[in-house]
């Protein structure tokens, strides 16, 4: 069963407008962890946010916010003000911590492109 | 603050040969881990280690694949008797005892012709 969806494979936003890509994730477990990971052209995956299940207040790093709902299981990545430096590739991904240690479960990712 | 290294960026090689990969991760960091990661997709746990303690593998990482960590500080991922499947992005991550956000590499491109 998959763990991490994210429903969409590609957005397009403009150029300091604001964009929000979908994550749901499915555990059984109370203690969980949340991230976003960036991944340029370039391949390197460059951590964004996290967000622990028992955090009551929604992470912010900069222009990167993370909407938490807990009872729906989502954990949506919220850029403000794009910019053209933006556009990459973005992964959700959970860390579980029971039966699966600390690995990182990933999605399939969001291709996001900033356009003028 | 130095990141997380990875030689060689890009190895090219030819079905049944053997590779190596070394990781160098975050100094202060006593978890690494090895992730591959296909085209057009997430990446996928392969193995994780405490300290030069192989903790955990994942059911990918058939016996062809070997990973070490001898002393606790950088590791290797050898594939051996390569195949087509194999070819993939390697990527490494490392993280400390406080927080659980994993570092990753700039990762090993691998292309078996």
């Amino acid at each position: 069963a998959q763990k991490i969806t994210q429903t969409q494979p590609g957005m397009f936003v403009q150029e300091k407008e604001a964009v929000t890509l979908d994550c749901t994730y499915d555990t059984s477990d109370q203690s969980y962890g949340l991230f976003w990971y960036k991944q340029p052209s370039s391949g390197e995956m460059i951590f964004l946010i996290y967000q622990g299940s028992y955090d009551e207040q929604n992470a912010t790093e900069g222009r990167y916010s993370l909407n938490f709902q807990k009872a729906r299981k989502s954990a949506n990545l919220v850029i403000s003000a794009s910019q053209l430096g933006d556009s990459a590739m973005y992964f959700c991904a959970m860390r579980e911590s029971t039966g699966g240690g600390n690995k990182l479960t990933f999605g399939t990712g969001t291709q996001l492109k900033v356009e003028l | 603050d130095t990141g997380v290294s990875q030689n060689p960026r890009h190895k090219i090689t030819k079905r049944g040969q053997n590779v190596t990969f070394r990781c160098d991760p975050i100094s202060e960091h006593n978890r690494l881990y090895w992730y591959r990661q296909t085209l057009g997709q997430g990446p996928e746990f392969l193995t994780y280690f405490q300290n030069e303690a192989q903790l955990e593998k994942s059911r990918l990482l058939s016996d062809r694949f070997s990973a070490e960590r001898p002393k606790g500080s950088f590791s290797t991922l050898e594939i051996q008797r390569t195949e087509q499947g194999d070819s993939a992005m390697y990527l490494c991550a490392s993280s400390g005892t406080r927080t659980d956000t994993q570092y990753f590499g700039p990762g090993t491109r691998l292309t078996v012709l």
